[in-house]
């Protein structure tokens, strides 16, 4: 079983649109991220959360909001959606000794 | 801001060939990662490696944190290999920050 897994995997999506990514982990990190790939490009940090209570801007969290359920739960939202956030996304956990480990990513189009 | 390297950019490689992949860094970094980006556009964590060497199968990696770079070795390639390959630090002050590289992307053929 996946320790990190994110819904949906693919999603198309119109302009003005909200929708929401999902992340789940088994891992038992307290620290959780989200993460958006451009093609061709590394990975930049959205947002991320050491707990329920804490939570972070990255380095590109405009347009993005985040929400963390649980320990176990981190959801991105695109308010309304535009077409530069077009984008694979993922989440991430870390570990207590900095590893950081990925789900499988969410691939988004806004059309 | 700290800038990460990796080389070469592209690499197209024959089935069982080796190869060595390099990643540099323009200022200390922490935490350093070896990823996996298969075709699936899927994150495989190949390697933790601050420092030292690993190795794991047919790949291996070591880190000279020292002289800021990292290299990571791919020996009897096999097509499944296939992907772009990023390296990640985090800065000393910033753990949750993960720089990424520049990427690697690998093609190797029958």
């Amino acid at each position: 079983d996946a320790d990190v897994t994110q819904t949906p995997r693919n999603r198309i999506t119109k302009t003005g649109k909200r929708i929401m990514l999902e992340c789940s982990q088994t891992k038992g990190h307290d620290r959780m991220y989200w993460y958006r790939q451009d093609p061709g490009l590394g990975l930049r940090l959205i947002y991320y959360s050491f707990d329920v209570k804490d939570i972070n801007k990255g380095e590109i969290s405009d347009g993005y909001s985040v929400s963390r359920q649980a320990q176990a739960k981190f959801s991105l939202s695109l308010e309304s959606a535009i077409p530069n956030q077009t984008a694979l996304y993922f989440c991430a956990t870390r570990s207590s000794y900095n590893e950081q480990f990925f789900g499988p990513g969410t691939r988004l189009t806004v059309l | 801001g700290i800038q990460v390297e990796q080389s070469p950019p592209d690499l197209i490689l024959q089935e069982g060939a080796n190869s060595t992949l390099r990643c540099n860094f323009s200022d200390s970094v922490n935490n350093l990662q070896w990823f996996h980006q298969n075709p699936w556009g899927q994150l495989i964590n190949l390697f933790y490696i601050p420092s030292g060497t690993k190795q794991n199968g047919r790949l291996s990696a070591t880190t000279v944190a020292t002289e800021r770079y990292s290299l990571l070795y791919i020996s009897s390639s096999q097509t499944t290999d296939s992907g772009v390959y990023f390296c990640a630090g985090s800065l000393s002050y910033n753990t949750d920050k993960l720089i990424f590289g520049t990427g690697t992307r690998l093609q190797v053929f029958p």
